[in-house]
């Protein structure tokens, strides 16, 4: 399975951008990366997800490199409610003989703190 | 609405004691997970099932057991063989690209 490597904490000013690195340089051809959120040991809130174009929603955007070893998630105008944990997965492919989904593992995640 | 429910919330286990924790999901997705979490560190995953009446083990399952007899409901089990149980425990279903999370359960034992 692909692994994450993520910054353990970032500092980001209110209404400014807000972008977390992830690195999953042994990131397979057709795996997915995954952006999750947490705040307060609740459940993890879905953010983007993207398979190696740049993807952009009402929250983020995802920048994924052209070698798609590494992406960026952008916060465009971080607020006091963005500080939480986030997330970068990789969605693995089952062993020979299962379906697609497979396992779904989590790194350390990012603390991202939104200061005024 | 559609979603995954975890019960209970809360939960408090004497040592020695088995629990287990529901997860029910009406998303009809097939794969099924349970993550631990303890205080200031990430998930791990305990245990994965793609499809019903088969599941196989994550990273940490030693001390847990899981079934998969019906495609709504994936529940895990803390058995005593788990030294340190005390922790925050999420499930999550994934169906085509989506992954949705259950609120969490947390797990004391007294």
């Amino acid at each position: 399975d692909a692994k994450t490597t993520q910054p353990p904490s970032m500092d980001c000013a209110e209404g400014r951008a807000a972008n977390l690195p992830c690195n999953h340089s042994t990131i397979s051809g057709n795996e997915y990366v995954y952006w999750y959120r947490q705040i307060h040991s609740q459940g993890p809130q879905y953010i983007i997800h993207g398979l190696k174009n740049n993807e952009t929603n009402e929250m983020a955007s995802l920048i994924i490199t052209e070698d798609r070893k590494s992406s960026t998630l952008i916060l465009p105008h971080a607020t006091l409610r963005d500080t939480a944990v986030y997330y970068c997965i990789v969605r693995a492919r089952a062993n020979a003989g299962g379906t697609s989904y497979g396992k779904l593992t989590f790194g350390q995640g990012t603390i991202l703190t939104v200061h005024p | 609405d559609g979603g995954i429910t975890q019960s209970p919330k809360y939960l408090f286990r004497k040592e020695g004691q088995n629990v287990t924790l529901s997860c029910e999901q009406n998303l009809n997705h097939d794969a099924m997970y349970w993550y631990r979490q303890d205080p200031g560190q990430g998930l791990r995953l305990i245990y994965y099932s793609q499809i019903v009446n088969d599941f196989q083990k994550g990273d940490i399952a030693e001390g847990y057991s899981v079934s998969r007899e019906k495609k709504e409901s994936f529940p895990l089990t803390v058995t005593s063989a788990q030294k340190n149980p005390t922790a925050f425990y999420l499930c999550a279903s994934l169906g085509g690209n989506t992954i949705y999370f259950g609120e969490g359960s947390w797990l004391t034992v007294v």
